[in-house]
Formats: C-alpha cells, sequence, structure tokens
C-alpha cells in the first residue's frame, strides 16, 4: 500500500513569509497528526484530526498556524508569518483505528527553514 | 506535564548487544512505542508495550515496568544499519509524546 505522502520536501522562505504543507495520508486512514521536529529533539504534536474533525490542537500557535483536513482526506497545514524559530521538519502521520493499540505511519516530512 | 526521558546519545559495535532506557512521568498511559528515525528520514514503527513484560520482534525487544514507569529497547546482533535514533513514545489517550531520542551510533 502507498504510504503517506507530503509535500513539499524543502522550503526555505524568509521570515514573515507565509508557506503551507500538504499531506495525503494512507488510504482510509481515519486520523492524521501533523508533528514539528525541531533538530535534536523528538516530534510535537502540532493538531490531529479524526476524519475531518480537530480532535486536539492545544499546541498549536494558533496567532500563526493553521490546518485544515477537508472530506476527512488530504490536510494541509499553513504558517503565516513563519519566524526563525519555525524552522523544523514538519511530519504528517496517520493511522487506522483498530481496537485500543494502534500504531503511526509517517510520511517523509517537510524540511523547512525560515531565514 | 509530561517528561519522557532518554540517552541523548550512544555508541556500540556491530554484532554486539545494547539497551536504550526510557522513563517517562505522564499523567495518563496506553501504551509505550519505540520507533527508529535515520538521519533525513521519517520514523518507522518498532515496538510497543501496553502491559509489563517483555516483547520480542527479531532482533529487537522492547520492556515496560509500568510501575517504575520504565522502558528499554533492547537490540541483538548490531548491524551497521541500526546506526539511527530511537525514539520512545508514550500514549496519553489519543496523544503521543514522545522523548528527544537516542542517537546510535554502531562502529564496525
Amino acid at each position: 500500500e502507498a504510504g503517506v505522502a507530503q509535500s513539499p520536501r524543502y522550503k526555505i522562505i524568509e521570515k514573515r513569509q507565509s508557506v503551507a504543507f500538504w499531506c495525503n495520508p494512507i488510504s482510509g486512514h481515519a486520523t492524521l497528526y501533523w508533528y514539528q521536529q525541531i533538530l535534536g529533539q523528538g516530534p510535537k504534536l502540532l493538531i490531529q484530526f479524526q476524519n475531518n474533525g480537530v480532535v486536539d490542537d492545544s499546541q498549536l500557535p494558533k496567532d500563526r498556524f493553521s490546518a485544515e483536513r477537508l472530506k476527512g482526506v488530504d490536510s494541509t497545514l499553513k504558517i503565516q508569518p513563519a519566524k526563525l524559530e519555525d524552522s523544523a521538519v514538519y511530519l504528517c502521520a496517520s493511522s487506522p483505528i483498530t481496537g485500543q493499540i494502534y500504531e503511526q505511519y509517517f510520511g517523509p516530512g517537510t524540511r523547512l527553514t525560515v531565514t | 506535564g509530561q517528561n519522557i526521558d532518554q540517552p541523548t546519545e550512544m555508541t556500540a559495535t556491530e554484532g554486539a548487544i545494547v539497551q536504550i532506557n526510557c522513563t517517562y512521568q505522564t499523567s495518563g498511559f496506553n501504551g509505550l512505542f519505540w520507533y527508529q528515525q535515520h538521519a533525513g528520514e521519517a520514523p518507522t514503527f518498532l515496538s510497543y508495550n501496553v502491559l509489563d513484560g517483555l516483547e520480542e520482534k527479531g532482533r529487537f525487544s522492547s520492556f515496560l515496568s509500568r510501575s517504575k514507569g520504565y522502558s528499554y529497547l533492547l537490540l541483538k546482533e548490531l548491524q551497521m544499519k541500526d546506526s539511527a535514533s530511537y525514539l520512545c513514545a508514550v500514549k496519553n489517550f489519543n496523544k503521543f509524546y514522545f522523548g528527544s531520542g537516542t542517537k546510535l551510533n554502531v562502529k564496525p
């Protein structure tokens, strides 16, 4: 089966510019996650969707970050305006719902550099 | 808050056994997961534990003690391709909380 797809793979922007990332999860996976991974750290959850509804966005900096998952499939994460500290890899992951235990499948990530 | 600790870096020799520890303090617990992440790549799932004890999966084993808030990942017969970061993640309801990862260097 095809994995989680993300684009672009790399992006360089200047501070105060806007940027958008796209994610296509594994077909049939109901749950979609966006993580931010700063170099040398573990992934930090930004937002979690269940189908097209938001389950958790408590760590999403809502003054500059937004995300949507229209029709419960693809998702877009946007940053506007970007700050230097947003430089990180943005990982998208998806998972099915099978009982209480399920693993996440990660996409290759988008490496963002803000200058 | 959630606190997950792992050693930052470890070095081991090809063919040897290495144990990567993870301690956690979280407000809830629904499972502990281990992921492998090669440099510049996405994390890939290795194993999970829900109940206390050892789970074995080929060259990889993972152990959990919920009362101690402790887990370890055991890698046997190390190969050069095992050089990667190993992430410990605790699942609390629907959320996954990740440690900072342990970078494992395997030497010939």
